[in-house]
């Protein structure tokens, strides 16, 4: 069982707004930046948010993270199908001393 | 381009010992902290160890501490993962990552994965 929590799947239509949770704890994401992935079939994560909800380059503007007390969620917006894939938290966490990810969500674009 | 190509991985027996070498290219390694991050089939990614960029600190998941070792060699921009007492629970695809500079856990640039098989 994962320290961090998500659903595990979430969908969506074309166009339309989703938001993905991931709930923790005040060692993980009450105290540092939570990341989040994408993952699609057959490779490896791809990193979507880091830092202060920073998206490194190439990552569109589309999605967009927040975080309150000891959660977070990760805002898709205007959903295309290629969106379809997996989608992880994560986040360090001080207590274990140790990096922690989120069970996954499966996103399916309808 | 800034890449990380991981080898070593295979089939192994229970109990026995594999070395993973991930070769980093188009950055500057010795600037960056490094990690290992695995996942097994089905399953979402579990990080097992990080070095910083000097090797001075290294952090182990709980489920591999005191059976692997992570290492690196600056000079020859090459991180390492000695995994020994390898049990059937180890098996899964072994991924190298970038960590973002300054950020917590974000891993930005990841290899193509190695897999590693445990069975006798």
């Amino acid at each position: 069982q994962s320290v961090l929590t998500q659903p595990p799947s979430a969908s969506g239509t074309p166009g339309q707004s989703v938001t993905i949770s991931c709930s923790g704890s005040r060692s993980n994401i009450g105290s540092n930046t939570v990341n989040w992935y994408q993952q699609l079939p057959g490779t490896a994560p791809k990193l979507l948010i880091y830092g202060y909800s920073q998206r490194p380059s190439g990552v569109p503007a589309r999605f967009s993270a927040s975080k309150s007390g000891t959660s977070a969620s990760l805002a898709i917006n205007g959903l295309q199908s290629e969106d379809e894939a997996y989608y992880y938290c994560a986040a360090w966490d001080d207590s274990l001393n140790g990096g922690m990810f989120g069970g996954g969500t499966k996103l399916t674009v309808l | 381009q800034v890449q990380l190509v991981e080898s070593g991985g295979g089939v192994v027996q229970p109990g026995r010992s594999l070395r993973l070498s991930c070769a980093a290219s188009g950055f500057t390694f010795s600037s960056y902290d490094m990690n290992w991050v695995r996942q097994a089939l089905g399953k979402g990614p579990e990080w097992v160890a990080v070095i910083l960029n000097d090797g001075s600190v290294k952090y182990y998941a709980e489920s591999v501490k005191g059976r692997f070792t992570i290492s690196r060699d600056n000079s020859k921009n090459t991180l390492y993962l000695q995994m020994s007492s390898l049990r059937a629970e180890d098996t899964a695809v072994y991924y190298c990552a970038r960590r973002v500079w300054g950020d917590y856990f974000g891993m930005d640039v990841w290899g193509q994965g190695t897999p590693v098989i445990v069975s006798s």
